[in-house]
This record gives C-alpha cells, sequence and structure tokens, in this order.
C-alpha cells in the first residue's frame, strides 16, 4: 500500500539553487495537489492538477511551478530556492478535485526543505 | 474564501480521558465538508473522521465522533478513551463542493498531549 510516494524526503538547498519534488500515487487518483506546512500553520495549497494535463495557482502559488506528468505523477519545482520556502511540503491526491461523497484527500509523507 | 479557526493551540489530557477539540469555520456554501486530520511526530497526515454538510447525523469513527452543529458552523472533535498514541497535532479542514483553489483549508491546528 504505498499510497503517495514524495522524494526526497529530506534536501537542504543554498539560496538560488533550484530543486525538484516527486510525487507519485498508485490510487488512480485524477487530482493532486502539493500543499506547504510552516510551524504555527496549517497546511497552505500551493499548486492543484484537478486532472492529468491541467495544472492550477492555490493560495501560495509564487516562486513555485508544477509538472503534471502523467495521471501518476505531479512534480513541484523551485526555480531559485529563497530561505521563505525553507518548509515541508506535502504531495497529495483524491479521486476528483472537488468536494463530494466519499472524496477524501490522502497525504504523502512529507519533505523537509531548508534553504540557507 | 472559506476560513477555519482551531482556538486551542495545545491541551493536556489524562490517558482515558474524554476530550474535544474546538473547529469553527466561516463559509457562504450550504454544501461542504469538513475533516479532522491527526498529525503525529512523524509528521504523516492521517484522516481522523470526515462529515458532510448535508448529513444531520454527527459522524463515529470508533472512539472519535464529531460535534457538528451548522447553523453554529462549528464542528468540534470527541476523543473517548483516549491513549497515548492519540497524542499528535490535529487539524480541521473545510472543503467546499468546487474544490479547485481553496482546496483543503486548515486551521492552525492543536497540540493534544496525552499524559500517562
Amino acid at each position: 500500500n504505498a499510497g503517495v510516494t514524495q522524494t526526497p524526503k529530506f534536501q537542504v538547498l543554498k539560496t538560488g539553487q533550484s530543486m525538484t519534488l516527486q510525487c507519485a500515487q498508485d490510487m488512480n487518483h485524477n487530482s493532486m495537489y502539493w500543499y506547504r506546512q510552516d510551524p504555527g500553520m496549517g497546511l497552505r495549497l500551493i499548486y492543484y492538477s484537478a486532472s492529468e494535463g491541467t495544472t492550477d495557482k492555490g493560495e501560495v502559488p509564487n516562486g513555485y511551478n508544477v509538472s503534471r506528468l502523467n495521471k501518476r505523477e505531479f512534480s513541484l519545482r523551485l526555480e531559485s530556492a529563497a530561505p521563505s520556502q525553507t518548509s515541508v511540503y506535502f504531495c497529495a491526491s483524491s479521486e476528483v478535485w472537488r468536494g463530494g461523497p466519499g472524496n477524501t484527500i490522502y497525504f504523502g509523507e512529507g519533505s523537509w526543505l531548508t534553504v540557507v | 474564501a472559506q476560513t477555519v479557526t482551531q482556538s486551542q493551540p495545545e491541551m493536556s489530557v489524562q490517558e482515558a480521558e474524554t476530550v474535544t477539540l474546538s473547529c469553527t469555520y466561516d463559509t457562504s456554501e450550504s454544501n461542504y465538508y469538513l475533516f479532522w486530520y491527526k498529525q503525529p511526530p512523524s509528521r504523516q497526515m492521517i484522516l481522523v473522521i470526515r462529515q458532510e454538510a448535508y448529513k444531520q447525523q454527527n459522524a463515529t469513527e470508533n472512539r472519535f465522533s464529531v460535534n457538528f452543529q451548522k447553523a453554529a458552523k462549528s464542528f468540534s472533535l470527541k476523543i473517548s478513551d483516549s491513549q497515548l498514541g492519540d497524542t499528535a497535532m490535529y487539524f480541521c479542514a473545510f472543503m467546499n463542493p468546487g474544490g479547485g483553489a481553496d482546496g483543503l483549508t486548515f486551521g492552525k491546528g492543536t497540540h493534544l498531549i496525552i499524559q500517562p
């Protein structure tokens, strides 16, 4: 039962470096999401992909780009990392992108990113 | 946009006691979905319970139950016979039927500590 898998689990970057967080789900879900979690905060939505071939901005998209590579995979890219992007990043997926009976969002284990 | 408020940053109870975590939300929608997620020290986000706003009956899952008061926009979580493994951050979350850029909106969390 892999569910949602994220890599890497931990990463330290220098300011200005770029990196990509990878995410894959094996539940045949249509929708995928990237969230960030900062101390004392709940999760905030960065980008989402309602279905394969589409991506849209969430609450905090600045400084990030995403790619929905196929139905299983959804990557998050930091083009020029900044200390403000130090956070824990969660990938998630759900059957569909809207609320509905039985539609639940499932999360990966998180990726700890530190930008120095 | 909707907001979710958890007014208790931290709570501590003795093992086997019952504890109630508070959550209020603000929305203009009439139909929506509410969730409680548990985040143990491992940082994994685990779904505890969900409630559809159109259902009057409160959801229950073993020792976990909710008190959903739609008119008051309140969604509290009751944990009965608390166990040491219940120690975690608990997040209340809201999803509207349209999903989209709002995705799941989270509260800031309540840190629950179960004392032996």
